[in-house]
């Protein structure tokens, strides 16, 4: 069975630009979480889809969107990019929305953007 | 608000055993969680313990929670340079109805010396 696929894996952008990031979850995976990684801030959650409903959201500016299309493959559009985006952007699919009850995530490797 | 904290760095010698540890803010009944993410790769379930356990031991791998303190540990026995890794800690509220999710630590980075 394959894993979460995320596309491209690397990226380099420049101030002002914007972006959009793709992650294909497992199949029968309904639940979509992205979470920005970064050296000095771990693991930050960006949002989270189910079944094309937006479920949660952390605490990011609006720039970073996201949306979730019925075959639940999953994009993230960050605009106006800022030195500060850049960040190794990981996506995880589930079965059920992530944080129920021993609901397991299982990572992509995530898109690595660089902004200049 | 939650909070989950780590230790950033542990360097042990093959063979000794490794514990990683983890503490948390959340008093509600929650799920904790040790992921692992090696270089270049995504994060893997490695264990989970639900809050009413204290132990929890898979192959290697011992988990212990100590809820009064709200500190969770994570012994890896026989250290192998395989296992040099990064190590998240993770809880989840599960009385959080549909504002539950994932809360990080920001993982422990494991050198495992020959």
């Amino acid at each position: 069975k394959a894993g979460v696929t995320q596309t491209p894996r690397y990226l380099i952008k420049t101030r002002g630009q914007q972006v959009t990031l793709s992650c294909s979850p497992i199949s029968g995976h309904r639940s979509v979480s992205w979470y920005q990684q970064t050296p000095g801030q771990g693991l930050q959650f960006l949002f989270e889809y189910f079944s094309e409903t937006q479920r949660n959201k952390g605490n990011f500016p609006g720039r970073f969107s996201g949306r979730q299309f019925s075959n639940s493959r999953s994009e993230m559009n960050v605009s106006t990019l800022e030195l500060g985006d850049s960040a190794l952007y990981l996506c995880a699919s589930s079965t059920r929305s992530m944080g129920r009850t021993n609901t397991e995530a299982f990572f992509g490797q995530g898109t690595r953007l660089t902004v200049v | 608000g939650e909070d989950v904290e780590q230790s950033l760095f542990l360097s042990v010698r093959e063979g000794d055993s490794s514990v990683i540890n983890c503490t948390y803010t959340d008093s509600s009944s929650t799920y904790l969680y040790w992921y692992k993410q090696e270089p270049g790769a995504g994060l893997q379930l490695l264990t989970y313990i639900f809050s009413n356990m204290d132990m929890k031991q898979d192959q290697r791998l011992t988990v212990l929670l100590n809820k009064k303190d709200k500190h969770l540990s994570l012994r890896i026995a026989d250290t192998q340079t395989g296992d040099s890794a990064i190590y998240f800690c993770a809880e989840t509220d599960i009385n959080a109805g549909n504002n539950r999710k994932l809360i990080w630590g920001l993982g422990t980075s494991l050198a495992v010396n020959p």
